[in-house]
């Protein structure tokens, strides 16, 4: 089944340790990208990755850091978490040479920094 | 700077009532559009999309959305709702095929049973 995993799905932590969420997507797609939700605020891209070793900051990269060292996977790294960075958090992904650009979307990752 | 609006933060309907979400974009150039919807604990899913062709696309559930250039708009509607569209719904948009989706700030929908 072609999807977008992130693990954990759920996570509490403490401000300063250092997390990481994973994401991966299994339909060989070249561009992936990373979200954070927040009530009244939609959708705001955090970094997105245009290819391997290919990154670029997105709106809000301020406090996260991503890697691209495979195609299949994107993970956010948070070295030092802050409250400010609690927040519903999805990776998404979509063929860079396609028509259509349908993102397809992880199922979110709740964070909660204390 | 280019941006997304949509109007309504929260709506409220009955079941059986009809449906019309505004979403406006500023940006003259080419542009994609599309309608994600996110169930309540769910993550989110394409309803709709336009690329070209026909101004009026319709999705899944029942739900269409009308592009109206000279407007800057993509109104998504729904002719009768059900309880089961309770979600909130994000008009995005894409300019110049650069992939980037620009998102509006979303429209809480509940229906009343």
């Amino acid at each position: 089944e072609a999807q977008v995993t992130q693990n954990p799905r759920y996570l509490i932590t403490v401000t300063g340790k250092k997390l990481t969420v994973t994401c991966s997507q299994n339909m060989n797609h070249e561009y992936m990208s990373w979200y954070r939700q927040d009530p009244g605020l939609g959708l705001r891209q955090i970094y997105y990755s245009m290819n391997v070793e290919v990154t670029d900051k997105g709106d809000v990269p301020e406090g996260y850091k991503v890697s691209r060292k495979e195609k299949r996977n994107f993970p956010l790294i948070l070295e030092s978490p802050s409250p400010n960075q609690t927040s519903l958090y999805f990776c998404a992904s979509t063929h860079a040479r396609g028509t259509t650009q349908e993102q397809f979307f992880g199922p979110g990752t709740r964070l909660t920094v204390l | 700077a280019q941006s997304v609006s949509q109007h309504n933060h929260h709506v409220i309907l009955s079941e059986a009532a009809s449906l019309e979400l505004g979403c406006n974009y500023s940006y003259g150039g080419t542009v994609n559009l599309f309608w994600y919807v996110q169930y309540p604990g769910q993550h989110l899913q394409l309803l709709l999309k336009y690329f070209s062709g026909d101004p009026l696309v319709k999705g899944i559930k029942g739900f269409e959305a009308e592009f109206i250039k000279s407007k800057f708009s993509f109104n998504l509607r729904k002719p009768s709702v059900q309880w089961s569209d309770t979600a909130e719904y994000f008009c995005a948009v894409i300019m110049d095929s650069n992939y980037q989706l620009i998102w509006g700030a979303g429209t809480k929908l509940i229906i009343k049973p």
